[in-house]
């Protein structure tokens, strides 16, 4: 149990378009979920906390218009990159959870790797 | 804002031969979660353990244990008998407390077990 999947696991597009990532808990309901930004070799960089129906809450340095996210309901976040750059290529992760009444545990999805040309 | 550092970007062991990561961190919190994720080359985190900060007895999940010492904020992973499937990157990280839920990792430790 308490899966989560993104789609798609691989997306190439051209600078200036624009690419939404969809991150899905299958088996649970998650009211909150966290979109991760990782560069080759680093380490997990949170970006933003999705909460089911409000907006999300963005970390300091991350651009909220660049990087629209949207919870609308409690298996599905996604993650639109507008007007894409080279520079925005990145793996990006989402997690969710915990789990209530379960003991405490974010739960990842595969990541995303996007390649801006 | 929390901190967590781990020192050594990377670490080799002799597979069946015993290794120890380490990991310390910096929190205002006093109820608190810390975790060793464990990111093979396919990229999935993958959960090691989980350490309860208010909990004193050291965590253990079969050949993976830590020694947690909370008054040096020390949280370092031990791992027994080394496989070939071990190695990973290897990321401790802790919570932010309260409700959030919010992760701060560290910027991990790249372990190679050898045949």
């Amino acid at each position: 149990g308490a899966v989560v999947s993104q789609h798609p696991s691989w997306v190439i597009c051209k600078s200036g378009t624009s690419v939404k990532i969809e991150c899905r808990s299958l088996d649970f309901q998650a009211t909150t979920m966290f979109w991760y930004r990782q560069f080759p070799k680093q380490s997990l960089m949170l970006m933003a906390t999705s909460n089911e129906g409000s907006k999300a809450t963005y970390e300091q340095g991350v651009e909220k218009d660049k990087f629209l996210i949207n919870h609308a309901s409690l298996t599905l976040s996604t993650l639109t990159v507008t007007s894409a750059h080279p520079e925005d290529s990145s793996f990006y992760i989402c997690s969710a959870g915990p789990l209530a009444g379960v003991a405490y545990e974010q739960y990842f999805g595969p990541g995303t790797r996007l390649t801006v040309t | 804002a929390q901190t967590v550092t781990q020192s050594q970007p990377e670490m080799s062991v002799q597979e069946a031969e015993t290794v120890t990561l380490s990991c310390t961190y910096d929190t205002s919190e006093n109820n608190y979660y810390l975790f060793w994720y464990k990111q093979p080359p396919s990229r999935q985190m993958i959960l090691v353990i989980r350490q309860e900060a208010y909990k004193q007895q050291n965590a253990t999940e079969n050949r993976f244990s830590v020694n947690f010492q909370k008054a040096a904020k020390s949280f370092s992973l031990k791992i027994s008998d080394s496989q070939l499937g071990d190695t990973a990157m290897y990321f401790c990280a802790s919570d932010s407390g309260g409700s959030n839920y919010k992760l701060t990792f560290g910027k991990g430790t790249l372990l190679t077990v050898n045949p």
